[in-house]
């Protein structure tokens, strides 16, 4: 079954210590995006990354970081700079831009990441 | 500036009856779509309708369809036959075709309550 799966689904974080959310796709998608997602809130773009190897900041990309070793992967990094990461984080794949500009983005089911 | 507006915080309606979501946008791109997601308190996005910029027929999907409005720039969501388990936020999104970055933009979200 073709899907996107986030991983853990939840976590929790304690000062000063980096955590790394997993991302891993099979849709066979070139692009993957990490947003959060703030109580009652939009989601906001932390970072994206249209190939592999290759990765571009979004609106709210600072205390995080991110890797695109491979298609199907596209974990997140939030790291002790970011003072406060407790949100809800999404997961997204999808077409490639140029190839399909009306396709919509999957998303995986989430991870909540709280802080001790 | 919010490139998507979202005015409806909260929305309530009772089985059966039909319920219009709304949302204006902000764009100078020509180029551009437009998607609606459903996001029931379980935190997962269910893409669930597309509208192209230069479609000339408002899209349907089942019970969902948009209301396109070019000139107004609002693409507001209709359902019909509200059902207890359209109760969830949506999210109105829109990418311009012509940017760099492929990512969604998203309004801040509405949410529905449907009552028996």
């Amino acid at each position: 079954d073709g899907g996107i799966t986030q991983s853990p689904k939840y976590l929790f974080r304690k000062e000063g210590q980096n955590v790394t959310l997993s991302c891993e796709q099979n849709l066979n998608h070139d692009a993957m995006y990490w947003y959060r997602q703030d109580p009652g809130q939009g989601l906001r773009l932390i970072y994206y990354s249209q190939i592999v190897n290759d990765f571009q900041k979004g609106d709210i990309a600072e205390g995080y970081s991110v890797s695109r070793e491979k298609k199907e992967s596209f974990p997140l990094t939030v790291t002790s700079a970011q003072k406060n990461p407790t949100a809800f984080y999404l997961c997204a794949s999808s077409i490639a831009h140029l190839t399909g500009p009306n396709q919509p983005q999957h998303f995986g089911d989430g991870t909540r990441l709280s802080i001790l | 500036a919010q490139k998507i507006t979202q005015t409806q915080p909260g929305m309530f309606v009772q089985e059966k009856e039909a319920v219009t979501l709304d949302c204006t946008y902000d764009t100078s791109d020509p180029s551009y779509g437009l998607f609606w997601y459903k996001q029931p308190s379980s935190g997962e996005m269910i893409f669930l309708i597309y509208q192209g910029s230069y479609d000339q027929q408002n899209a349907t999907e089942g019970r969902y369809s948009l209301n396109f409005q070019k000139a107004r720039k609002s693409a507001n969501l209709v359902i019909s036959a509200s059902q207890l388990g359209d109760s969830a936020m949506y999210f109105c999104a829109m990418r311009e075709v012509n940017q760099a970055g492929t990512a969604l933009i998203f309004g801040k979200g509405t949410t529905l309550s449907v009552s028996s």
